[in-house]
């Protein structure tokens, strides 16, 4: 079984400039999630998607991210303008139906540098 | 909203000791609590989880303990090897939310 792809794995931008991330699922996993993880720190969610749908957005920072998985398979994340508190690695992951105890599956991330 | 501590935060034993990892959740509703592997540079991977109608599971070396009255998890690795060094993160869910998860525990295991 394949597992959740994302691209790129890294990314080096300049503070102000904008970056876009993306990330296939595991195949037939309706939710996906996309968590921001920043050095030394668990996982944390910015969003996740029930198919083309936002179930929870409640974390993701509305002013300079913004998400779309337009149809209900692959999704991207962007940042624009980006900051140097973005630095982190950003991790997505998908579950089947995206039940309470549902193995969540993640992908190997892409780590960003903000300069 | 719920908030997962996580202790220690550095963890070394040497090679064939056992390890305990502890975490502390704040939201009595939480029903689900997972624990990740995440080794240097690579994602996480769930290692084991157990629910909140269970006081323990164990798988191998691995187990996991919860005491839902005081409202902590732990994880024990016994016959540790140092394959086991990682960054190990608990979580915690409850129906209707998301995953919280603690700060992480770097387990080192000494040749």
């Amino acid at each position: 079984e394949a597992g959740v792809a994302q691209s790129p794995r890294y990314k080096i931008i300049e503070k102000r400039q904008s970056v876009a991330f993306w990330c296939n699922p595991i195949s037939g996993h309706a939710t996906l999630y996309w968590y921001q993880q920043i050095l030394g720190q668990g996982p944390k969610l910015l969003i996740q998607f029930q198919n083309n749908g936002v179930v929870d957005d409640s974390q993701l920072p509305k002013d300079r991210f913004s998400a779309e998985r337009l149809k209900g398979v692959d999704s991207t994340l962007k940042i624009q303008p980006a900051k140097l508190e973005d630095s982190a690695v950003y991790l997505c992951a998908s579950s089947l139906v995206g039940g309470v105890a549902e193995t969540q599956y993640f992908g190997p991330g892409t780590r960003l540098l903000v300069l | 909203g719920e908030n997962v501590e996580q202790h220690p935060s550095t963890l070394s034993v040497q090679e064939g000791d056992s390890a305990v990892i502890k975490c502390t959740y704040s939201d009595s509703a939480s029903n689900y609590f997972p624990w990740y592997k995440q080794e240097l540079g690579k994602r996480p991977q769930l290692i084991i989880d157990i629910r909140s109608n269970v006081g323990e599971k164990k798988d191998q070396r691995i187990a996991v303990t919860l005491n839902k009255t005081a409202k902590h998890f732990s994880l024990h690795i016994t016959e540790t090897q140092p394959e086991d060094s990682a960054v190990y993160f608990c979580a915690a869910r409850q129906y209707g939310q998301n995953f919280v998860f603690g700060p992480g525990t770097r387990l080192s295991v000494l040749p």
